[in-house]
């Protein structure tokens, strides 16, 4: 069974339109992320939740909106998309309490903006 | 602010060579310290992790690193490259914030492994 599930693999749009993705973990865990691997594989993470709740929201423009329904999906709506949108964006789990804790990363939706 | 660094982009081997990756660190307090491997159009795979009860910690896949507090690094090794190594190596901190976790990536290392 896959842990952390993200649909699309792939998604390839025009400038200015309006996308999601989605991302969904059967771990049991109650701390979600977005992260951004872009054309040169830096990683950086974009934002956090916690129980459905906002904790890290690393200076990314409000563009992005990233949702949780609950504490097993966390969502990423890109409006207006730009062409320096154009990466990797990887869901990631993780336990929370300790910053020890592991976090689990899905496969990653390759997004190609033209 | 915490950081990583990681010296050398690029990294190539010949199979059955030893395997030295280098990541350093900055940290006014101990850090949780984190190797993640990437397999081609993959996602991120944890290979180990230091969290203070060991200095030298064993992971997947023969890996093993070493955190040495005085040079504020945290090396991965292996003794012998298998072709299946082939990957980009990524070394992360653990900032601590309220309990609440992010991992701040170093830029990465691409291991090529060579018959």
């Amino acid at each position: 069974d896959t842990a952390v599930s993200q649909t699309p693999k792939y998604l390839v749009t025009q400038m200015g339109n309006d996308k999601s993705i989605k991302c969904e973990q059967n771990l049991g865990h109650d701390t979600m992320y977005w992260y951004k691997q872009d054309s040169k594989k830096f990683l950086k993470i974009m934002f956090s939740y916690n129980n459905k709740e906002l904790i890290i929201n690393e200076t990314v423009p409000n563009r992005f909106s990233p949702k949780s329904p609950d504490k097993a999906h966390l969502n990423l709506h890109i409006n207006s998309l730009e062409l320096g949108d154009s990466a990797v964006y990887f869901c990631a789990s993780s336990r929370t309490g300790d910053v020890s804790y592991e976090q689990y990363f899905g496969p990653g939706t390759r997004l190609t903006v033209t | 602010a915490q950081s990583v660094t990681q010296l050398g982009s690029h990294v190539s081997v010949s199979e059955g060579a030893l395997v030295l990756l280098r990541c350093n660190y900055s940290s006014s307090v101990p850090p949780y310290l984190f190797w993640y491997v990437q397999y081609p159009n993959q996602g991120l795979q944890l290979l180990l992790k230091y969290t203070s009860a060991a200095t030298l910690v064993k992971g997947i896949n023969g890996f093993e690193a070493e955190f040495k507090k005085s040079e504020t690094s945290f090396h991965l090794t292996k003794p012998s490259a298998h072709m299946s190594d082939a990957a980009e190596y990524f070394c992360a901190v653990s900032p601590f914030s309220g309990g609440y976790n992010k991992l701040i990536f170093g830029a990465g290392t691409r291991l090529a492994v060579h018959p």
